[in-house]
């Protein structure tokens, strides 16, 4: 099974500053077909979670632009350029390359 | 307007059995796949199992084949997780969530509770 491990497990960011959540997998997410399946959601408080980023850089409709996603092979990124208070919550890069698909264990975004 | 439902969770004994269902609406699972995934107290989220679009193909983590399956009604437009063998591991809010190889659709999630 791919492991995706996400660093940090937490972090505190005033309102306006940027953020910035690494992952990694333990294999390449680069698929046969030239893609590269690795996916960003974010679960805020009592809601279900929800898709901000897909194939490392695409942001879902809806997605504010303050959000961006880069990286490649087994190393990415998600940045926030200017965290709001409504980006609380608890943010998963995924892998969707092969079964079983998998989560990072989850970075908690704290306002301070 | 797209929404899925899950239903069916509740307090269950270890060793016992339950069936969650996951209904769609506005859109057919006949042309997706569909994803189930738990979050466990105090837990990040994990995903759990998949069932393709006319049921053919379906994977499972490893902590959970051979105790839970997944399978399609595609004329009742849903999706079951049927789970047996339950342990207290698998106490958890389960989700089903529309499958493009992302989850861009995701219901509100059930709790099933795994306790004597």
């Amino acid at each position: 099974d791919i492991v995706m491990t996400q660093t940090p497990v937490s972090l505190s960011v005033t309102p306006g500053q940027p953020a910035s959540i690494s992952c990694k997998s333990s294999q390449s997410l680069l698929d046969s077909d030239g893609k590269t399946y690795l996916y960003w959601y974010v679960q805020k408080p009592v809601q279900s979670p929800q898709v901000l980023i897909y194939e490392v850089s695409n942001r879902f409709p809806g997605v504010p632009d303050r959000f961006s996603g880069s990286g490649s092979g087994t190393d990415f990124t998600l940045k926030i350029s200017r965290v709001e208070a409504e980006d609380v919550g608890v943010y998963y890069c995924v892998q969707s390359v092969q079964h079983p698909k998998t989560f990072g264990q989850g970075t908690r975004l704290e306002i301070k | 307007e797209m929404q899925l439902v899950e239903s069916g969770g509740d307090l269950v004994q270890p060793g016992g059995s339950l069936r969650l269902s996951c209904a769609a609406s506005g859109f057919s699972f006949t042309n997706y796949w569909v994803t189930w995934v738990r979050r466990a107290p105090g837990k990040g989220l994990e995903w759990v199992g998949n069932i393709n679009q006319d049921g053919s193909m379906k994977f499972y983590v490893d902590s959970v084949r051979g105790r839970f399956t997944i399978s399609k009604d595609n004329a009742k437009n849903s999706v079951y997780l049927q789970m047996n063998s339950l342990r207290t591991e698998d106490t958890a809010v389960y989700y089903c969530a529309r499958d493009q190889r992302f989850f861009d659709y995701w219901g509100r999630g059930t709790l099933v509770t795994v306790s004597s």
